[in-house]
């Protein structure tokens, strides 16, 4: 079975700093997809980045980026210039293409920003 | 606007007592998922269903039921046989074609 593994409980980063969260996971699979959720105090679940692994190139979107080694199972987002609004639990998740598209989650990462 | 909407946001109930979550989508995705998640604990799948009338179990099925008759709508029934019923719980549906998964605003049920 596919696991996830975030090891990080909680973070924290200065505000306009950077920093990055780790996430590894374990599968068998060659063709799947990876994500970085965050869900902030309201609870709602927001797709921040996602990383097909047939693509060598990692993914970015404008101040989140992710670090993709796929040899090693591991997917880590950094998020610069960190903004107050960026303090919430991040999940790391996995999907494998081509099944019932479910995912499978990490126990998250609690990130705070301190102004 | 299109998305997915849960009701209520709070549910209390009595222990003993069945319970149903509702959960709609209108962006005509064949797929949906209910998760439950818990204080220090990533979301874990319950039930999913790829396409109305047929759907199955996640890893945590014991203690819950599900249906699927309309694309649009699928209702979580949590039952007394669920030892530990109390937990916020998130529907979530996809297209299937970008594997992104999009989320309601979640229900928090507290049974006592």
């Amino acid at each position: 079975a596919q696991t996830v593994t975030q090891s990080q409980p909680e973070m924290s980063v200065q505000e306009a700093e950077t920093v990055t969260l780790s996430c590894t996971y374990d599968t068998s699979e060659s063709d799947y997809y990876l994500f970085w959720y965050k869900q902030p105090p309201s609870r709602q679940m927001i797709l921040v980045i996602r990383q097909e692994a047939y693509k060598q190139q990692n993914a970015t979107e404008n101040r989140f980026s992710v670090n993709f080694q796929k040899a090693a199972k591991s997917f880590s987002l950094k998020i610069s210039d960190s903004q107050l609004g960026d303090a919430a639990m991040y999940f790391c998740a996995y999907s494998a293409q081509g099944g019932s598209e479910k995912l499978v989650f990490g126990k998250g990462t609690k990130l705070t920003v301190n102004p | 606007d299109g998305g997915i909407t849960q009701s209520p946001k709070y549910l209390f109930r009595k222990e003993g007592q069945n319970v149903t979550l509702s959960c709609e989508q209108n962006l005509n995705h064949d797929a949906m998922y209910w998760y439950r998640q818990d204080p220090g604990q990533g979301l874990r799948l319950i039930y999913y269903s790829q396409i109305v009338n047929d759907f199955q179990k996640g890893d945590i099925a014991e203690g819950y039921s599900v249906s699927r008759e309309k694309k649009e709508s699928f209702p979580l029934t949590v039952t007394s046989a669920q030892k530990n019923p109390t937990a916020f719980y998130l529907c979530a549906s996809t297209s299937g074609r970008a594997y992104e998964q999009y989320f309601g605003p979640g229900t928090r049920l507290t049974v006592t």
